[in-house]
């Protein structure tokens, strides 16, 4: 069974960071993209950012370019999500995914169960 | 950016009955579009992809269709389990967008 699980949530000031992490199991992880997507308290989902199988390809939402930094690490079936320069409006839960192919990110599936981040003074 | 627009933003049904969601993208994104249900306090889970293909383990009360910027979620008869907020996502461009949802609850 394909399975994901995050970790690194907390409170956090604004201004500080914080690194989320994504352990991945029952699948080759090193056959697939992966991606984050958030969702503040009440809201809709957002994607991220996304990350090819082999790493050498990234993308990033506008919202967090230059702030937060995508990574893996295929000899762990890890998956990271370096935040800096936080802000009161990245606090959300935050989903890794698996997706369906190397590159580019198409849909994702599955998802983990998520970890909160909560960005406040 | 693609916008993808979704309506209505709630949808009140009855069990066993038909829900039917659109899904409207601001630009064509062919049929790279999929479908996902998030129950209170999950993650999403992925119903549909390619506008119309159901997912591993997706009952057949699921269908999707459209293609270009117009889309529907078909449920033919609500289960109570199928309450939920749904979610429709394009991968044709970058960024890859989500609609805001719409809440299909009990009527």
């Amino acid at each position: 069974e394909e399975q994901l699980l995050e970790s690194g949530g907390g409170l956090v000031q604004p201004g500080g960071s914080l690194r989320l992490s994504c352990a991945a199991s029952g699948f080759t992880f090193n056959n697939y993209a992966m991606s984050w997507v958030r969702q503040a308290p009440g809201k809709g989902l957002e994607w991220v950012s996304a990350i090819s199988n082999s790493g050498a390809k990234t993308y990033d939402a506008d919202s967090v370019k230059g702030r937060f930094t995508i990574s893996r690490d295929d000899s762990r079936n890890m998956l990271y999500l370096q935040m800096n320069s936080l802000r009161a409006e990245d606090t959300a839960v935050y989903y890794c995914a698996k997706d369906a192919g190397q590159w580019p990110s198409n849909w994702l599936d599955p998802w983990g169960p998520g970890t909160l981040v909560t960005v406040s003074s | 950016e693609v916008v993808m627009t979704q309506s209505p933003a709630t949808l009140s049904v009855s069990p066993g009955e038909r829900a039917t969601l659109s899904c409207r993208a601001s630009q064509g994104v062919n049929i790279n579009l999929a479908w996902y249900l998030q129950k209170p306090g999950q993650a999403p889970r992925l119903l549909i992809y390619g506008a119309s293909i159901r997912a591993t383990g997706i009952p057949a009360r699921f269908s999707g269709s459209g293609s270009g910027t117009e889309f529907t979620l078909t449920i033919s008869s609500l289960q109570s389990e199928d309450f939920a907020v749904y979610y429709c996502q394009q991968y044709h461009d970058w960024p890859r967008t989500f609609g805001q949802g719409t809440r299909v609850e009990i009527k």
